[in-house]
Formats: C-alpha cells, structure tokens, sequence
C-alpha cells in the first residue's frame, strides 16, 4: 500500500535556527512529492515539489526539499527559521494515488 | 476569480439530513480533486475529476456521498443522510495539468458540522 509518513506531531526551533521537517515515503513508481502549508484560517499553499532531476529542489519562502530514493525521504528544511514561518506542514504524494501525511505543526520561537 | 472558491463556508446540519458543498475551480483548471480532513489529521482524498468525467471515486466512504462537475468547471460534493461522523472540512482544489504531478489550488474548505 502507498503511504506518506510524517514521524513528528510537532517540531520547535528558535527564530533564525536551521529548520527540518522530516517526511518518508512508500510509493510505486517515481515518485510526485510535494509539501504544502497550512497558516490559521488560510488554505493550504503549495510549497516545493519533487517530480524528476535534481534531489534538491528550492521553493517558497526560503523553503527547499531534499529527495532521497535510498532513505524514501523527503525533508523539508529553511536555513534559518522565521517566527512566521509557524505553521501546519503537509507532505504529500500524487503518485497514482493522491496522500497526505497527518502534518506537523511547526512553531518558531522567538 | 482569482482563487479557488468554496461556499457555504459553514454548514450546521441536523442528523439526517441531505447538504450540498460547491466549489468553484480556478478557471481553466482541468482536475478537481475534493478531500475530507478531520480535526487534527491530514486532508484525505475523496473524489478526482477531469473535466467533467469523475476519474476516481475510490475515497468516497460510502454511497451516501455523492460529487459531480456536470460543465467541466464547478463541482458540487452531496452528502445525503448526514451522519455525525462527517462533521469535517472538506476542502476542494484544482490544478491546471491531468498529471499528478501538477500543484493543487486549495479552497478555503467548508466546515460542515452535523448535530
């Protein structure tokens, strides 16, 4: 079966500290790998995606995303964070099927 | 408009009854997908159109739910029978390409409490 894991409900870091969100996969095929944002009362925003070429792939806000085939992971990480960068994290797959992860909550501390 | 759009943004209906959810794509997009999420969990997918042909209903948890998208263009998401375990957000979205590897445009969801 496809799936889409998000190991950690929660993840803090201080304002202006490297960030990681951590997701792994189990999909057929290659992989379409996305992660998407969810701000208070807002929809969810597309953030990066993975679908082909280089592992490392740059997106909004500073954020970037790390494909890794042999790990079936794909993290999402910012060089430093921002307090407003405290949000809903959603890791998903559009490969065949169409998964979302159960999320992490992120929380920048100022 | 600019956006995907969804309407009624809430929805209280009483056990049993029958709702209608509508969601208005960006224009031009082709899929429309509708997804479930619950309090605290991730959207689960429901149902995928593209144009009007509904592509795949295998989320749907049962006959009393209910999509289409007659035109191509709005989508109305039925839920007959409400059942207390519906009470949700449901989200809908749109993407301009069929392939899954096309970035969804998410509406602000409808939040539909069942009493």
């Amino acid at each position: 079966a496809q799936s889409v894991a998000q190991p950690e409900d929660q993840v803090n870091v201080a304002e202006g500290n490297p960030l990681t969100v951590k997701c792994t996969y189990s999909v057929s095929g290659n992989p379409y790998l996305f992660w998407y944002v969810q701000y208070p009362n807002r929809g969810l925003q597309f953030l990066l995606k993975y679908i082909t070429g280089d592992n490392l792939v740059k997106g909004s806000y500073g954020f970037e995303a790390e494909f890794n085939k042999s790990q079936t992971s794909f993290h999402l990480k910012k060089p430093s964070a921002l307090v407003s960068d405290s949000a809903l994290y959603f890791c998903y797959s559009g490969t065949y099927k169409y998964i979302f992860g159960t999320g992490t909550r992120l929380k920048v501390l100022a | 408009g600019a956006g995907v759009s969804q309407s009624p943004r809430y929805k209280v209906a009483k056990r049993g009854q029958d709702v209608a959810l509508r969601c208005d794509p960006i224009s031009g997009h082709v899929s429309l997908f509708w997804y479930q999420q619950a309090l605290g969990q991730g959207p689960e997918f429901l149902t995928y159109f593209q144009n009007e042909a509904q592509l795949d209903k295998s989320g749907l948890p049962s006959d009393r739910f209910f999509a289409e998208r007659p035109e191509g263009s709005v989508s109305t998401l039925k839920i007959q029978r409400t059942q207390q375990e519906d009470s949700a957000v449901y989200l809908c979205a749109s993407s301009f390409q069929t392939s899954g590897a096309d970035e969804q445009f998410f509406g602000p969801g409808t939040r539909l409490t069942v009493l």
